[in-house]
């Protein structure tokens, strides 16, 4: 059975400064990697997809890295700003193409 | 394009009552899925349908969760009767196919209080 862990539960930066998520993952036989912002009473919003083949994506301030062979992800987040503060879920696609989603890291930026 | 709809967005029930969740996918989308995301939990797939077939109901409590997608379009999950431990917010989520390729776009979610 497929477990995703993401470390730390809770994070608290001031702003400008960058952030680090970390997302792993126990069985590497994946078909790809998505990582979801959720903000309080609201759904998920996806922020970045990597497939099995890729390395990294990256989009704006946002970039995914993706090591298959180690079962980790890890999203940084570049020049923090109070508006990205929220909870961030990975969540990997299985051989049944079922999502399975870590517990999130719920991220707060300082002003 | 419009998101993925659900209604109502908060229901407060007590224990042993029955409940309904209300989801319209996004126009054309074939797959539709409901998760249940515990607080303090990632959510967690409860159906898969195709279409208006069942793909997956593995992790759905049959003897008292149901869920239906009539025509294909809108689908409807129900609670009979709920306990406590169905608090608890329903994700309802659609993707173009249910491909390992496709991406799912998730509605804003249904927040479950069960007293």
């Amino acid at each position: 059975k497929q477990e995703v862990t993401q470390i730390p539960a809770a994070l608290s930066v001031p702003e400008g400064e960058n952030l680090v998520l970390n997302c792993s993952f126990t069985d590497s036989a994946i078909y790809n990697l998505q990582w979801f912002r959720q903000d309080p009473g609201k759904g998920l919003t996806s922020l970045l997809l990597i497939q099995s083949s890729q390395r990294e994506q990256t989009s704006g301030r946002l970039n995914a890295s993706l090591d298959k062979s180690s079962g980790r992800s890890t999203l940084y987040i570049a020049a923090s700003q109070p508006g990205d503060s929220a909870t961030y879920l990975c969540a990997v696609r299985l051989g049944d193409y079922k999502l399975s989603f870590g517990a999130g890291t719920t991220v707060t930026v300082r002003a | 394009e419009a998101g993925v709809a659900q209604s109502p967005r908060y229901k407060i029930i007590e224990k042993r009552q029955s409940v309904a969740f209300w989801c319209n996918p996004i126009s054309g989308h074939a797959t539709l899925y409901w998760y249940q995301q515990i607080l303090g939990q990632g959510p967690k797939l409860l159906i898969q349908f195709q279409n208006n077939g069942v793909v997956d109901d593995s992790q759905l409590p049959k003897d008292r969760f149901s869920a239906e997608r009539l025509k294909g379009v809108d689908s409807t999950l129900k609670i009979q009767p709920a306990k406590l431990e169905d608090s608890a917010v329903y994700l309802c989520a659609s993707s173009s196919t249910g491909g390992k390729w496709n991406e799912q776009f998730f509605g804003p979610g249904t927040r479950l209080t069960v007293l």
